[in-house]
């Protein structure tokens, strides 16, 4: 199993532009997110799915949308990016909602200058 | 306001001595809380964990503790090995409509000196 998977690893955005982060996951988990990294605020949900076709907003989705079509993807656009975006985004997959344990892929380093 | 802190932002061993952790929490109806391990350039990793009715949970090296009374959570890593340096984050989760929720703490990032 690959696990946990997220392309590109690095991306450098001028503001305004738009760009989408793949997440991908083969261990047939229903429940997926997306997390961002910030100094000292440790990981934040931006958005959340219990499974195909149903997706929430976690504590910071502003400036975000995701989608979820397939179980194994859940890709994460930013519409029109803002230096407040720079950040390394993180997306996790666990069993299902009720489970605690979360898998999370290496992480895509987004520059917004 | 951040529902789960860890307060030292670095902590500094040597190889062989224990190493603690510390995580606070305010929030009294988180239920379930873990430790996750983050090397450069990698996502976290899971690490240990503890349920509220638990005071304790070893595994190998390491232990975590809970004192519910303190809203504290402390990982103990005996002895330190220069591969445990890393940044750990606490999480805490309180399930809600959407299942088992989880909030981070900031991160302490730990350097073993051989």
């Amino acid at each position: 199993n690959a696990g946990v998977t997220q392309t590109p690893k690095f991306q450098v955005l001028k503001t305004g532009q738009s760009m989408t982060l793949q997440c991908a996951q083969d261990m047939n988990h229903e429940y997926m997110s997306w997390y961002r990294q910030d100094p000292g605020m440790g990981l934040r949900l931006i958005h959340y799915s219990v499974g195909a076709g149903i997706t929430d907003q976690g504590e910071v989705p502003n400036g975000y949308n995701v989608s979820r079509s397939t179980t194994e993807d859940f890709p994460l656009r930013l519409l029109s990016a803002a230096p407040s975006q720079t950040s390394v985004y993180f997306c996790a997959s666990r069993f299902d909602r009720a489970s605690y344990e979360q898998y999370f892929g290496p992480g895509t380093r987004l520059t917004v200058t | 306001d951040q529902q789960v802190k860890q307060n030292s932002p670095s902590l500094s061993v040597q190889e062989g001595r224990i190493s603690i952790l510390n995580c606070d929490y305010t929030n009294s109806m988180f239920d379930y809380f873990l430790w996750y391990k983050k090397y450069p350039a990698e996502g976290p990793t899971f690490l240990i964990s503890i349920s509220s009715i638990k005071d304790k949970n070893e595994d190998g090296r390491f232990t975590v503790f809970l004192n519910k009374s303190a809203k504290h959570l402390s990982l103990h890593i005996v002895p330190s090995q220069p591969g445990d340096s890393a940044v750990y984050f606490c999480a805490a989760s309180v399930w809600d409509n959407a299942g088992n929720m989880l909030t981070f703490g900031g991160g302490t990032r730990l350097m073993v000196k051989p």
